[in-house]
């Protein structure tokens, strides 16, 4: 089936980029998406781009589409200690999405 | 605008006992998604409806799980009986499914944590 892969653990400095890198398998993914998670809370969408796109920026955020490797990642530029949690990658194909295991970012003051 | 709204927030029950759960979706959303979240993992879907209809179950463990969508709004998940392993977050989320393409952007609630002891 559809796999998303992604790295468990990322630790910034406040104020530097952090970027969250993750692949999938699904050569038919139509959006990939990008979330956030904090402790006790639900998922919360961040950003998503569309297949045939190779970037797209949001204020701090950056996506970056690599569609013939089926790489997606993540900048967050000038990184805050409010911006510590957790990140899921999903992609979503034919409206089933599926999502990684997270990344879990900690940003040091 | 309020979001998707899901009760309890937290269950604890013992083993073979049944459960319910319960989501209100966003107004006007018609697509309503149940994930099952282990710890340390992303969530993995149970089922997705299409207004009343469930058009994925295919990941909903059907000889203990049970889900409906009345009216095409608010949602239950149920489980009867309930194992150790099912201690899990529950998550509800919802989506506006246009057609022919729709980026189906999820909306989650807080979830509800069970533990089954």
């Amino acid at each position: 089936g559809e796999d998303v892969e992604q790295s468990l653990f990322l630790s910034v400095r406040e104020g530097d980029s952090s970027v969250i890198n993750c692949t999938y398998t699904d050569s038919s993914s139509t959006y990939l998406y990008w979330y956030k998670q904090e402790p006790g809370a639900g998922l919360q969408l961040l950003t998503y781009i569309f297949s045939n796109m190779d970037m797209k920026q949001d204020q701090r955020l950056t996506v970056l589409l690599n569609k013939k490797d089926k790489h997606l990642s993540l900048r967050i530029a000038d990184t805050q200690t409010g911006d510590s949690a957790i990140y899921f990658c999903a992609e979503t194909g034919a409206g089933k999405s599926t999502f990684g295991d997270g990344t879990t970012l900690t940003v040091k003051p | 605008e309020a979001g998707v709204v899901q009760s309890p927030r937290y269950k604890i029950i013992e083993k073979k006992q049944p459960v319910a759960f319960w989501c209100n979706p966003i107004s006007g959303h018609n697509t309503l998604y149940w994930y099952r979240q282990n710890l340390g993992q992303g969530p993995e879907l149970l089922i997705r409806y299409e207004n009343e209809e469930a058009v994925d179950d295919s990941q909903l463990p059907k000889d203990r799980f049970s889900a409906e969508r009345l009216k095409g709004v608010d949602s239950t998940l149920k489980i009867q009986p309930a194992e150790l392993g099912d201690s899990a977050v529950y998550l509800c989320a919802s989506s506006f499914a246009s057609f022919p393409r729709s980026s189906y952007e999820q909306y989650f609630g807080p979830g509800t944590r069970l533990t089954v002891t």
